[in-house]
């Protein structure tokens, strides 16, 4: 089966830069996905990588790809109090379903 | 373009009862996939509809079943309702893609489920 880890809490200034890490077991993984999710709501979309990439950027929003160590990451720049929230990896296999980490708690202080 | 909505948006059960919620899947997409996200965790699939049909199923027992319609809409169906079902069920739509695979999942605001 899949495994998604990811470390569960992350404490970042404003203004700063914010890195999640994430570590994936599934090697037939095609998509990774960042998910967001606010208290209350639904999981947001934010980004998404496929497996034969290194990196992609996306305004404030850089994702990394290691393949060979499966290892994932999401970094924001310049974070905001907006940024404040849950925010889940994803991996996609050769399937159809979403395998979940637990989440990571980002915290944005003033 | 309207997005995944869900409803109801809270539900309140007691043990033993049966519940059903419902997902309109965003326009342009034909699969609903529906994840249960426990207090503190991570979403967990629980099973996906492509033509009207089940289209793979993650570890859950059958008293979870589904359905989905013509027009892409899904339910989930949940019978002997237990405590450990208090969750957050969340409904995701996508397009179909070839050998089986399905695009990125857009998700819903999720149905808060209490089981008293």
């Amino acid at each position: 089966g899949e495994d998604v880890e990811q470390s569960l809490f992350l404490s970042v200034r404003e203004g700063d830069s914010s890195v999640i890490n994430c570590t994936y077991t599934d090697s037939s993984s095609t998509y990774l996905y960042w998910y967001k999710q606010e208290p209350g709501a639904g999981l947001q979309l934010l980004t998404y990588i496929f497996s034969n990439m290194d990196m992609k950027q996306d305004q404030r929003l850089t994702v990394l790809l290691n393949k060979k160590d499966k290892h994932l990451s999401l970094r924001i720049a310049d974070t905001q109090t907006g940024d404040s929230a849950i925010y889940f990896c994803a991996e996609m296999g050769d399937d159809y379903k979403l395998s979940f980490g637990a989440g990571t708690t980002v915290t944005v202080r003033a | 373009e309207t997005g995944v909505t869900q409803s109801p948006t809270h539900l309140i059960k007691t043990r033993g009862q049966q519940v059903t919620l419902r997902c309109s899947s965003q326009s342009g997409h034909n699969t609903v996939s529906w994840y249960q996200q426990a207090l503190g965790q991570g979403p967990q699939f629980i099973f996906q509809y492509y033509r009207e049909e089940e289209n793979g199923r993650g570890n859950f027992p059958p008293r979870f079943s589904g359905l989905q319609f013509p027009n892409y809409s899904s339910e989930l169906n949940v019978n002997a309702l237990e405590l450990d079902d208090s969750a957050l069920y969340l409904c995701a739509s996508s397009q179909d893609l070839a050998g089986g695979r399905t695009d990125t999942q857009y998700f819903g605001p999720g149905t808060r489920l209490t089981v008293l």
